[in-house]
């Protein structure tokens, strides 16, 4: 199908792993990527796998890509209040290189 | 400016009525997208321009859509006779070229009553 998809809910207790999953479609997108958007903000780029890589760390972030299930996830490391928002997966796809976007994971971090 | 532009910040018009979205993207970004998020959903894609041409507007959902870009800089998404169902917010992107970054604006909140 053209969906990508994502888990709709994720609750964890500050301090603890989240990990939020996505499965996609297009075997031939070149970038995979994870946006955050917070109540009333715009969409934040948070971190981008290129297709030939498995894994990417970036200070708490990681993301691992398993490109024959065509499975991605992203691991927030020591989960804070401040990363509670909706997290996006995205694929870019054709030759304009437009985004695909996923359904979203409403993150909830808890004290 | 620094970042992505979009004005107005929110919009509330009535059924039937035309509407025009702005965008400002980046100084220098060639590329230029328009993305519809309605509630509870993500960003779905409806336009592209690069430069002054729509390379890929395979996303706008009816003719009653349509987006220009004159001179390749300032966009303008164009809605005729709204529908309750265009209600939205609008996101506008720029990149400076392909593989780049894409920087988003706040979007444009659209109620139509």
């Amino acid at each position: 199908g053209e969906d990508v998809e994502q888990s709709l809910f994720l609750s964890v207790r500050e301090g603890d792993s989240s990990v939020i999953n996505c499965t996609y479609t297009d075997s031939s997108s070149t970038y995979l990527y994870w946006y955050k958007q917070e109540p009333g903000a715009g969409l934040q780029l948070l971190t981008y796998i290129f297709s030939n890589m498995d894994m990417k760390q970036d200070q708490r972030l990681t993301v691992l890509l398993n490109k024959k299930d065509k499975h991605l996830s992203l691991r927030i490391a020591d989960t804070q209040t401040g990363d509670s928002a909706i997290y996006f997966c995205a694929e870019s796809r054709g030759l304009s290189d437009k985004l695909i976007f996923g359904t979203g994971t409403r993150l909830q971090v808890f004290p | 400016g620094a970042g992505v532009s979009q004005t107005p910040s929110n919009k509330v018009t009535e059924k039937g009525k035309y509407v025009e979205l702005r965008c400002d993207p980046i100084s220098g970004h060639t590329a230029l997208y328009w993305y519809r998020q309605s509630l509870g959903q993500g960003p779905e894609f409806l336009i592209y321009f690069q430069g002054t041409g729509a390379a890929d507007d395979s996303g706008l959902p009816n003719d009653r859509f349509f987006a220009v870009r004159p001179e390749g800089s300032v966009s303008t998404l164009k809605i005729q006779r709204t529908e309750r169902g265009d209600s939205a917010v609008y996101l506008c992107a720029s990149r400076k070229e392909m593989n780049t970054e894409a920087f988003f604006g706040q979007g444009t909140r659209l109620t139509v009553v």
